[in-house]
């Protein structure tokens, strides 16, 4: 069982470049989240998607877009890399309504000098 | 204030020791809540949902307080293989999104 595949699961970038992080899941799940984690810290929700071609803001949205025009992947750009979004970054999915569990992906390790 | 509080720790125990966490939260209209448990920044698993009646399962036992707005984790028995941070989530249902709390370190030593 695949479950949530994030890729690239390791990324350095220079501030400035842009970059896609994909996920995809194969569970039939209506919901979609990408989060990030600074050292120390809980996961923050950049922005989520509640079914396919939806998508909204979450905590910390600025400096990300994302877009989900297949129900099974969840797309996080970043068009302008800053240090500020050196972070680990988490895709998760869930059935149609919070009150059942995350599924998340492995995690992408992404720095930016 | 954070939606979500816990006590960021670290609690170091024996092994066999008790430990218990709370967590806190401020939106009264919170419905769903969870406990996860990650291993050194890797993902998040679930390790238990958290029912109103509270509920158990194995070593684990988690409790709700909707009056005072806050969840618990009790650990018994404590393996070394219990070492890791547990965060506790909390979800309004239909809201679309979950919020996690900052994580509660343990360390369970020989």
């Amino acid at each position: 069982n695949a479950g949530v595949t994030q890729t690239p699961k390791f990324r350095v970038l220079k501030t400035g470049q842009s970059m896609t992080l994909l996920c995809a899941q194969d569970m039939n799940h209506e919901y979609m989240y990408w989060y990030r984690q600074d050292p120390g810290m809980g996961l923050r929700l950049i922005h989520y998607s509640v079914g396919e071609g939806t998508t909204a803001k979450g905590e910390v949205p600025d400096g990300y877009n994302v877009s989900r025009l297949k129900k099974q992947n969840f797309l996080l750009g970043l068009e302008s890399a800053a240090p500020s979004q050196t972070s680990v970054y988490f895709c998760a999915s869930s059935y149609g309504v919070t009150d059942r569990p995350l599924h998340f992906g492995n995690g992408t390790r992404l720095t930016v000098t | 204030r954070k939606e979500v509080e816990q006590d960021p720790g670290p609690f170091n125990v024996p092994e066999g020791a008790t430990v218990a966490f709370n967590c806190t939260y401020s939106n009264s209209a919170s419905q769903s809540f969870f406990w996860y448990r990650q291993d050194c920044r890797k993902e998040p698993k679930l390790l238990m949902s958290v029912y109103s009646s509270g509920n158990e399962d194995g070593r684990f036992t988690a409790q709700l307080n909707r009056a005072s707005q806050y969840i618990s984790l009790l650990i018994r028995d404590s393996k070394l293989s219990d070492s890791a941070t547990y965060l506790c989530v909390v979800s309004i249902t239909n809201a679309g999104k979950s919020t996690f709390g900052d994580g509660t370190t343990l360390t369970v030593k020989p």
